[in-house]
């Protein structure tokens, strides 16, 4: 079946400084692929749609120039959260959809930020 | 615009009990369901989806949920609660193009 794998699973950094978080689809290509973010005890919040070799597409009221999403290839995204503060600390998902159409999203292991 | 509601963020049943997770949506076309589910510090599992023919639909590790047009929900069900099934459970809906709209998660603790 679909794979997305998502690293890294734990990140902790300091105030200020940017974190990459990687989105890989396995065993299909995704030409699109989604980044959500949770909050404790919530449900997910859609960010950003990212799109294979165009500019993501940003949810109302996310900062595109803090979450910077990149999409290079059929198989990987990225999102990098830039100048990190505590408030970003949360939990972050992504999603891909093979570019077959099939409606079966298969989400990643998530990665857990902390700012400190 | 479509929605998802699920009616309770805390369900609690007995172990070999009946499970029952609501979830009722809005959309103006056709939708697709899904119900994931969540284990603590992990990604989103998907458990079983509608998209076209039966409206039965059967998942993994015994669940099952009926689509009712009707009453334009999608309730999850098990007949009988293990343990592991101790989870956050999220319904979502697509449809046409757009990206997974999810619901506000239910709870689900099961006491031994």
């Amino acid at each position: 079946g679909a794979v997305v794998s998502q690293h890294p699973s734990r990140v902790i950094c300091k105030s200020g400084t940017s974190v990459k978080i990687e989105c890989r689809s396995l065993d299909f290509q995704a030409t699109t692929m989604f980044w959500y973010r949770q909050f404790p005890k919530q449900s997910l919040m859609l960010m950003a749609t990212s799109n294979e070799g165009s500019k993501a597409t940003y949810e109302q009221g996310v900062e595109k120039d803090k979450f910077l999403i990149n999409h290079a290839s059929l198989t990987l995204s990225t999102l990098t959260v830039t100048s990190a503060h505590p408030e970003d600390s949360s939990f972050y998902i992504c999603s891909a959809r093979p570019s077959t159409g099939d409606y079966g999203y298969t989400f990643g292991s998530g990665t857990r930020l902390t700012v400190v | 615009a479509q929605s998802v509601t699920q009616l309770g963020s805390h369900v609690s049943v007995s172990e070999g009990a009946l499970v029952l997770l609501r979830c009722n949506y809005s959309s103006s076309v056709p939708p697709y369901l899904f119900w994931y589910v969540q284990y603590p510090n992990q990604g989103l599992q998907l458990l079983l989806k509608y998209t076209t023919g039966a409206t039965l639909v059967k998942g993994i590790n015994g669940f099952e949920a009926e689509f009712k047009k009707s009453e334009t929900s999608f309730h999850l069900t098990k007949p009988s609660a293990h343990m592991s099934d101790a989870a956050e459970y999220f319904c979502a809906v697509i449809s046409g193009n757009t990206p997974l709209v999810f619901g506000k998660g239910t709870r689900l603790s099961v006491i031994a």
